[in-house]
């Protein structure tokens, strides 16, 4: 069972857009994760958010935990050619250490 | 610092072969889990590691999987005898604490 709903699954934008990444669940998470995963790589995390409403920025990233911290959201303003990667959302239940992804988001931004 | 390194990169074998991958966490992570990603999934939980004793192996798909992590440094991970389904990307990753997890590059493995 998939517990994180990540969409759009894939995103193809010109430089200079903006977007926004959903990740959405009906399981209450501990906390949530971002991560950007570059081919022949590992995810590389980004961000953990852990207060419901809690809203992070990163550059040009901002990161949003949902009040009821079942959903999250990851937007970039004025996407870069250096931004495209797989982004995965994560997260932890109330018990456990194990992670649990969402499928990701490819992200393409063409110049 | 060195991160966590993986080895093989890629493997590729035939169907009831045994294939064992290994990773070395980043010093003085006393955590150590592992993930799988099959095509068209999400990454999976395989099991955690804290020094060498199984704090968590709910993940693992069944017996043909054993993971080891002796002395409560590096890991191995044998999957014998492997089958079609087992092919996918394998990733290790660890922790100081249950905080960050820092991932490796993956081993691809391919079962033929």
């Amino acid at each position: 069972t998939q517990l994180l709903e990540q969409s759009p699954q894939f995103l193809s934008i010109q430089e200079g857009e903006n977007l926004t990444v959903y990740c959405n669940s009906s399981s209450v998470f501990s906390s949530l994760q971002w991560y950007r995963q570059e081919p022949g790589e590992g995810p590389v995390l980004l961000v953990t958010v852990v207060t419901g409403g809690e809203v992070k920025k990163l550059k040009r990233l901002t990161f949003q935990f949902g009040d009821a911290r079942k959903d999250s959201s990851l937007h970039i303003t004025a996407a870069q050619p250096g931004d495209t990667g797989l982004y995965l959302c994560a997260g932890y239940l109330n018990s456990g250490y194990a992670l649990n992804f969402g499928k990701g988001t490819s992200l393409l931004v063409t110049p | 610092e060195a991160g966590v390194t993986q080895f093989p990169s890629h493997s590729v074998i035939e169907k009831g072969q045994t294939v064992t991958l290994r990773c070395d966490p980043i010093s003085g992570h006393d955590n150590l889990y592992w993930y799988r990603r099959v095509m068209g999934k999400e990454i999976k939980f395989l099991l955690h590691f804290v020094k060498e004793s199984k704090q968590d192996e709910s993940g693992m798909p069944n017996n043909r999987f054993l993971a080891e992590r002796t002395g409560g440094t590096y890991s191995t991970l044998k999957v014998q005898p492997a089958e079609l389904e087992d092919s996918g990307v394998y990733f290790c990753a660890s922790s100081q604490y249950t905080d960050t997890q820092y991932f490796g590059p993956g081993t691809r493995l391919t079962v033929l």
